[in-house]
């Protein structure tokens, strides 16, 4: 069981917008830990798409944005496209566990 | 450009060792605090293990505590782990990654992975 949880699966058609929650606790997003998210396509290791709850590293699209609120945080997708197909993870610090925990993962399905 | 590669993965029996190597490269790697994050087959991301940038500092995921020891050579720009009585559950692709700190100042993301090697634990 993952501290953060995510949902397994979202989905949408192309130039559609989806999100992708990540809901943790008290002891790690709630606790105003900073929120990244990692885009892994299949096959592939996971790669930087959000840094600081709503930071895009050079080179990732604008259609990709992050936000945080109380001990929740989302992962926006506008325009989807086919190769926006992939596992996407939301990651934090956890005061309780001492460590980085990660999401659960989300796949994102593009119809 | 930022460069990390993974080596050492491969099959070994329940109880037995393996040492992993990450080679580093395109960045000053004596700069940065380094981890091994690991996915086990079909499932999702898990930190394993991570070192400061001048070793001062490790700590490790309760479930290989004991088991795997993380070290760096900053003069040969290589991260390494050090894996003992590994067990099937330590069944995963093994990932090096690169931290950076967040705006905590004192905590980190991992911008930079590398491709991942595969270690398999079975009799």
């Amino acid at each position: 069981q993952s501290v953060l949880t995510q949902p397994p699966s979202v989905s949408g058609a192309p130039g559609q917008r989806v999100t992708i929650s990540c809901t943790g606790s008290s002891s790690n997003i709630g606790a105003r830990y900073d929120v990244h998210w990692y885009q892994q396509l299949p096959g592939t290791a996971p790669k930087l798409l959000i840094y600081g709850n709503n930071n895009r590293p050079s080179g990732v699209p604008d259609r990709f944005s992050g936000s945080k609120s109380g001990t929740s945080a989302s992962l926006a997708i506008t325009g989807l496209q086919a190769e926006d197909e992939a596992d996407y993870y939301c990651q934090s610090y956890d005061s309780s566990l001492s460590g980085y925990v990660f999401g659960n993962g989300t796949k994102v399905t593009v119809l | 450009q930022v460069q990390l590669v993974e080596s050492g993965g491969g099959l070994v029996k329940p109880g037995g060792s393996l040492r992993l190597s990450c080679a580093a490269s395109g960045f000053t790697f004596s700069d940065y605090y380094m981890s091994w994050i690991r996915q086990a087959p079909g499932k999702g991301l898990e930190s394993v293990s991570y070192i400061s940038s001048s070793s001062s500092y490790t700590d490790y995921a309760d479930s290989v505590k004991g088991r795997f020891t993380i070290s760096r050579d900053n003069a040969k720009n290589s991260l390494y782990l050090q894996m003992n009585s590994l067990r099937g559950d330590d069944t995963a692709v093994y990932y090096c990654a690169r931290g950076t700190r967040d705006t905590s100042g004192w905590l980190y993301f991992f911008d930079y992975w590398g491709q991942g090697t595969l270690v398999t634990v079975s009799s």
